[in-house]
């Protein structure tokens, strides 16, 4: 059973273009939903995080927005440039304490110039 | 440069062929886990480790045994490979969560397995 599920797939987006994913989840004890980034032949990488007391979080440009009662939260990439081609990973864990991370099945964006 | 490592990069083995990947970790994290990833499978958990002498199974474990016989260091183990064993792996470290702290997992760069 997939608890987080991620979409779309693949995304292509125009330079300068607003790049959003999608994630929803089911286990209501999940309490810390980060996104990772991944480039070709790399590990992937903490990008930005959010806890569900908060519904908005912004870093420079990128953006998650959080709907705890829709159990959904996405990833905003403002003014989307070709450095940010890459592989986007949603995650979801029961953050305080110890718990892995569940992963959805990831997004692969295309920045095209 | 401090961070995950993983040894090797690349390898191929036949059917039936045992082998060890490394992870090694220079951040002092209590935990350290191994996923491997898949087209359109994304990351799956094998197996993970909260401390030296302890392992844990994950969503995907058959075929894999781990031991964490040192806190820098854990080890994946495949006794008989098999094709569908085909994948990339990657091995990740942390630390403890807190009720307030945001805490991220480091990922080292992979292993591209492939079982022919």
């Amino acid at each position: 059973q997939q608890q987080v599920k991620q979409s779309p797939q693949s995304l292509i987006v125009q330079k300068g273009g607003i790049s959003i994913i999608n994630c929803a989840y089911e286990n209501t004890a999940f309490d810390y939903f980060p996104w990772y980034q991944q480039f070709p032949g790399k590990g992937p990488a903490l990008l930005i995080a959010i806890r569900p007391d908060v519904s908005e979080k912004k870093e420079g440009r990128f953006t998650i927005s959080f709907n705890k009662s829709a159990k959904q939260f996405s990833l905003h990439i403002m003014d989307s440039q070709p450095g940010d081609s890459a592989t986007y990973f949603c995650a979801a864990s029961m953050g305080s304490g110890y718990s892995t991370l569940t992963f959805g099945k990831g997004t692969m964006l295309l920045v095209s110039p | 440069n401090a961070g995950v490592t993983q040894t090797p990069k690349f390898r191929v083995l036949k059917t039936g062929q045992s082998m060890t990947l490394l992870c090694a970790q220079d951040m002092n994290h209590e935990y350290m886990y191994w996923y491997r990833q898949d087209p359109g499978m994304g990351l799956r958990l094998i197996h993970y480790s909260v401390g030296e002498g302890t392992t844990a199974k994950g969503e995907v474990p058959d075929g894999y045994n781990v031991s964490r016989l040192k806190k820098q260091n854990f080890l994946l183990g495949l006794e008989s490979a098999a094709p569908s064993q085909t994948s990339v792996y990657f091995c990740a470290s942390s630390t403890p969560g807190t009720a307030r702290g945001y805490y991220g997992y480091t990922f080292g760069s992979g292993t591209r397995l492939t079982v022919v």
